[in-house]
């Protein structure tokens, strides 16, 4: 059972138009963190929301944080061939010896045509 | 900002033999490293979180006398794929944080190691 499922799983899109990806679960998560990863790379952090409604920009991309703290989204206006690749999120979830782990959704890979 | 690195980055092994894969912080001391194993069009799993001088903590599934790990100083951690098969080739990416014991906040992702076994 995945955890964290994010939609679209695939996202091919035109130079200039404007995306959103979700990230949803039934789990509660302290925090959540979007990552973008190459093709053979490790996933580089993006942004990290803590706070329910949360919404914060970095550019182009707007990232929003749900009341609940269940879901969250990735929106990118104006895409940009070099915003091409795999659009990953990520939960921090609580365990029970009080540690936390990050939890990986599959991933949204996303295509910019030029 | 913080630099993890792994070596090797790729390596391909035969069935049955071991694979040590390696996990260095850079420029920063990490009290933990997480490694996680990535399959085609899978997300990231974690398999184990290692804490410098102590036992690694094993997500449920994975076997621990197969996934030896040992973090040794506070920016080396390794894992041996021992008797490795097949079915074990996979992407493995290791992070290292600098976060207080057991949380997982600020983890830095390395570059991943591509294991394939023939």
């Amino acid at each position: 059972t995945q955890l964290l499922e994010q939609s679209p799983q695939f996202l091919s899109i035109q130079e200039g138009e404007n995306l959103t990806v979700y990230c949803n679960s039934s789990s509660v998560f302290s925090s959540l963190q979007w990552y973008r990863q190459e093709p053979g790379e490790g996933p580089v952090l993006l942004v990290t929301v803590v706070t329910g409604g949360e919404v914060k920009k970095l550019k182009r991309l707007t990232f929003q944080f749900g009341d609940a703290r269940k879901d969250s989204s990735l929106h990118i206006t104006a895409a940009q061939p070099g915003d091409t690749g795999l659009y990953l999120c990520a939960g921090f979830l609580r365990t029970q010896g009080g540690s936390e782990k990050l939890v990986f959704g599959k991933g949204t890979k996303l295509t910019v045509n030029p | 900002g913080a630099v993890v690195s792994q070596h090797p980055s790729w390596v391909i092994c035969k069935s049955g033999t071991s694979v040590k894969i390696e996990c260095r912080s850079l420029d920063f001391q990490a009290t933990t490293m997480f490694w996680y194993r990535q399959f085609p069009k899978q997300s990231l799993m974690l398999m184990a979180t290692s804490n410098e001088g102590s036992k690694a903590t094993y997500e449920q599934g994975v076997e621990k006398d197969k996934f030896l790990i040992n973090h040794a100083s506070l920016t080396l951690s390794t894992l041996t794929v021992t008797s490795a098969h097949p079915e074990d080739s996979s992407f493995y990416i290791c992070s290292a944080g600098q976060g207080a014991y057991g949380l997982a906040y600020e983890q830095y992702f390395g570059p991943g190691t591509r294991l394939t076994v023939t």
